[in-house]
């Protein structure tokens, strides 16, 4: 069975300035997706970013940008010249992708919470 | 607009009661899925249904029941057998079975026992 991983349960990070969030997974698959959402204090979950894993190429998002090391596991999001609107938890996620079998279920790390300084 | 809409916003079990929390898409998506979020512990899976009229249990489907008589419609039942009812419920959609699409999520239900 897959995991996700967040070992920053709380991040804190100053206006305009740069964070980079952690996340791990687990997995034996060899293609799969993995996302980052936002949860703002609404707490409405809005997708960030995406990335497929057979890109090697990381996703970017105007400010969001992410680091992808497929042999080891690792799925951090960076965030450049943090913005107020930017606090929230954010929820690394991954999900298979088995061609036919795929069920698009997604498997959440426990999430970060970020808040930005003025 | 297309998009998920969950009702109620807030809603308040009694002892042995069952509740049901509504959601409903617009979005044309063959998948649905409910998941229960608790405080530290991201959300996990309860149940989903990628085609009208089936649907299968996820990580923590016990005290819970679905139907999806409707594509638009996912409907979850919170039975008196869930004893920790207590939870934000989210629920969300995708274009399913073989899509690459990501999950699009609804506003969110805050139940909460009396």
């Amino acid at each position: 069975a897959q995991t996700v991983t967040q070992s920053q349960p709380e991040m804190s990070v100053q206006e305009a300035e740069t964070v980079t969030l952690s996340c791990t997974y687990d997995t034996s698959e060899s293609d799969y997706y993995l996302f980052w959402y936002k949860q703002p204090p609404s707490r409405q979950m809005i997708l960030v970013i995406r990335q497929e894993a057979y890109k090697q190429q990381n996703a970017t998002e105007n400010r969001f940008s992410v680091n992808f090391q497929k042999a080891a596991k690792s799925f951090s999001l960076k965030i450049s010249d943090s913005q107020l609107g930017d606090a929230a938890m954010y929820f690394c996620a991954y999900r298979s992708w088995r061609g036919s079998g795929n069920t698009g279920k997604l498997i959440f790390g426990q999430g970060t919470t970020l808040q930005v300084k003025p | 607009d297309g998009g998920i809409t969950q009702s109620p916003k807030y809603l308040f079990r009694k002892e042995g009661q069952n509740v049901t929390l509504s959601c409903e898409q617009n979005l044309n998506h063959d998948a649905m899925y409910w998941y229960r979020q608790d405080p530290g512990q991201g959300l996990r899976l309860i149940y989903y249904s990628q085609i009208v009229n089936d649907f299968q249990k996820g990580d923590i489907a016990e005290g819970y029941s679905v139907s999806r008589e409707k594509k638009e419609s996912f409907p979850l039942t919170v039975t008196s057998a869930q004893k920790n009812p207590t939870a934000f419920y989210l629920c969300a959609s995708s274009g399913g079975q073989g899509s690459y699409q990501p999950q699009h999520f609804g506003d969110g239900t805050r139940l909460s026992i009396l």
